[in-house]
């Protein structure tokens, strides 16, 4: 079955720690993306990569970074830097970025901390 | 400075009527528009689009109707059932494919 898969679904994360958050696609897609949700607000963009070996910031890139050094593959590492991390990261994919095909979404990680 | 609205927070609606759920957005330079449905701890599922250069698109019991000139759509959920009920997110696309969400709706469909 072809999808996105973010692992792990819980994730909690200590004070002056890294953390990273898996992103798996095997759609064949070319762009994917990272958003986060915080309560009563919608998505917000944090990194976007259209191709292999390059990725672009979003809306609120602060405090996180990202690689994209397979296709399938698009980790996002939320830094120590990052103050606010607690939120719902959802990661997600689409054909490419300039056509009127929607993204699809993996069913995201929780992120606290302890 | 929020460029996609839903000025909604909630909506309830009576199963087997019309559920209408709202969107307003600023930038005129959007180019297409989508509707996600949203479970809890579950991502977005895309639920039905529409480009700038039309003002209806219908797929089965869902409808997107836009208005340009008022910078305002909305989906028509026809007939409303209870698993319909969960959170819809508006959004409209900048340039390239980049995504930009209201804050959400959620829909309760009672039986």
């Amino acid at each position: 079955d072809g999808g996105i898969t973010q692992s792990p679904k819980y994730l909690f994360r200590k004070e002056g720690q890294n953390v990273t958050l898996s992103c798996e696609q095997n759609l064949n897609h070319d762009a994917m993306y990272w958003y986060r949700q915080d309560p009563g607000q919608g998505l917000r963009l944090i990194y976007y990569s259209q191709i292999v070996n390059d990725f672009q910031k979003g809306d609120i890139a602060e405090g996180y970074s990202v690689s994209r050094e397979k296709k399938e593959s698009f980790p996002l590492t939320v830094t120590s830097a990052q103050k606010n991390p607690t939120a719902f990261y959802l990661c997600a994919s689409s054909v490419q970025t300039a056509s009127n095909q929607p993204q699809h979404f993996g069913d995201g990680t929780r992120l606290s901390i302890l | 400075d929020q460029q996609v609205k839903q000025n909604s927070p909630s909506l309830s609606v009576q199963e087997g009527r019309i559920s209408i759920l709202n969107c307003d957005y600023t930038n005129s330079m959007f180019d297409y528009f989508l509707w996600y449905k949203k479970y809890p701890a579950e991502g977005p599922t895309f639920l039905i689009s529409i480009s700038s250069i039309k003002d209806k698109n219908e797929d089965g019991r869902f409808t997107v109707f836009l208005n340009k000139s008022a910078k305002h759509l909305s989906l028509h959920i026809v007939p409303s059932q209870p698993g319909d009920s969960a959170v819809y997110f508006c959004a409209a696309r900048e340039y390239g494919n980049k995504l930009v969400f209201g804050a959400g709706t959620i829909l309760r469909v009672k039986s």
